[in-house]
């Protein structure tokens, strides 16, 4: 079993819709979550960085964490084609720690 | 102020030749690390560097070597490449601590 899950997908949805990408973890002891956008043959771009359960919000993207259930999303409202790129969830133990990455899900938004 | 930075972009190596990739922090990062990441896979991590060190190391053979400079910038080295090899090469600073930024990355194939 992978420590981190995360559906490949690919997800298509229409622009201006709410989108959800979620992930579970097997590790009890992430603390750190991030998400990064990964457009195609290029490097991942840090999206959100948390620590605790909860809500962060950041512009039209949210990321939820729920360390009781070991799963974390991240929300996008108001779709743009723009979004459509690979989105990769990652996290760690300390924050000096090496990231431990989803395989990431593909996400196409069509106009 | 200038991202994360990595040379070449693309390479093309034969089986068995060793190959030098470079990275260049962000401004004020002191932590370089590694990662490699496989076609519709995530980042998988190969080592960390810290105040010239080796901090932390992945699950990759002693073929993978490191090195950090003065000013904080790094190389990987692979010798005796293997067809296995061809990936994405992605460098991530941080400032020691917390959110690792990454580079685009060096294109590596393996003829």
């Amino acid at each position: 079993q992978k420590e981190v899950e995360q559906d490949p997908g690919p997800l298509s949805v229409p622009e201006g819709a709410i989108v959800s990408l979620n992930c579970t973890y097997s590790n009890s002891a992430f603390q750190y979550f991030m998400w990064y956008r990964q457009y195609s043959r290029k490097g991942p771009e840090l999206l959100m960085y948390t620590y605790s359960s909860g809500n962060k919000e950041d512009g039209r993207f949210t990321a939820q964490v729920d360390k009781s259930s070991k799963y974390i999303s991240l929300f996008i409202r108001d779709s743009q084609p723009s979004d459509s790129a690979t989105y990769l969830c990652a996290m760690t133990v300390t924050n000096t720690d090496k990231l431990i990455f989803g395989t990431g899900t593909r996400l196409q938004v069509f106009p | 102020d200038a991202g994360v930075t990595q040379s070449p972009t693309h390479l093309i190596k034969t089986r068995g030749q060793q190959v030098t990739l470079r990275c260049s922090p962000k401004s004020g990062h002191d932590t370089v690390s590694w990662y490699q990441q496989a076609l519709g896979q995530g980042p998988q991590f190969i080592f960390q560097y810290y105040e010239e060190e080796e901090r932390q190391r992945g699950n990759f053979p002693d073929r993978f070597s490191g090195h950090q400079f003065p000013n904080y910038s790094s190389e990987l080295n692979v010798n005796a490449l293997l067809l296995g090899d061809s990936a994405l090469y992605l460098c991530a600073s941080s400032p020691g601590r917390d959110e690792q930024y990454f580079g685009p990355g060096t294109r590596l194939t393996v003829t």
